[in-house]
């Protein structure tokens, strides 16, 4: 199994840009999480799927932010407009059922200038 | 708000120690604890993961216990490894299924 995939690796924009984060989960996973890291905040959650359906977006720090998961081998998030504070790593996650262990992907790396 | 703590300063050993590395929890009661590693420049993977009603779990040359009475776990790796160096994330679960990460510990084994 190749994994969670997340593209791209690295993103580098300027402020007011609309940035598109694409997660694909491991294949017959149906939650799947998206986290942002940085060093004062460490990891957290912004929002999460179940069977497709967001269930918990309250970690989604404004409407600048939105996520989708149109079907279950593929989720978006994304930013619009993109402001400097934003620059941070993104994770993606998934697991086969919210109680079991989170399989995160390789993440991207998002500075906006 | 609910809380995972772990202590921010890096722990430092010689290979061969053990090396003890601890999570507190607070304002919630987690179902289960999980413990990850995370390497510069991956995501963070998954190691053990230990329910409240269980004391101590154990894997190849990990241990992680649970103390629901000090809201604590700790996780012990022995015969540490330059190998070893890497960031430990706890992480527990609350009532609705998110799982709450601490900031994590930098271990450097030295050899």
């Amino acid at each position: 199994d190749a994994g969670v995939i997340q593209s791209p690796r690295h993103e580098v924009t300027e402020m007011g840009q609309e940035v598109t984060l694409r997660c694909k989960p491991i294949s017959g996973h149906n939650s799947l999480f998206w986290y942002r890291q940085t060093m004062m905040r460490g990891l957290e959650l912004l929002i999460y799927f179940n069977n497709n359906v967001p269930i918990d977006d309250s970690g989604m720090p404004e409407d600048r932010f939105s996520a989708k998961m149109p079907n279950a081998s593929f989720s978006t998030l994304k930013i619009q407009p993109s402001e400097p504070r934003d620059s941070a790593v993104y994770f993606c996650a998934s697991n086969g059922g919210l109680q079991e262990t989170q399989y995160f992907g390789p993440g991207t790396r998002l500075l906006v200038l | 708000s609910q809380k995972i703590e772990q202590n921010s300063e890096a722990l430092n050993i010689q290979e061969g120690k053990t090396a003890t590395l601890t999570c507190n929890y607070t304002n919630y009661s987690p179902a289960y604890l999980q413990w990850y590693r995370q390497d510069p420049g991956r995501g963070p993977v998954f190691l053990l993961l230990i329910r409240e009603n269980e004391k101590e779990k154990r894997k190849e040359r990990l241990k992680v216990t649970f103390d629901t009475t000090l809201k604590q776990s700790l996780f012990h790796i022995t015969a540490s490894q330059p190998a070893d160096s890497a960031t430990y994330l706890c992480a527990g679960m609350d009532s609705s299924y998110k799982l709450i990460f601490g900031s994590g510990t930098r271990l450097l084994v030295r050899p």
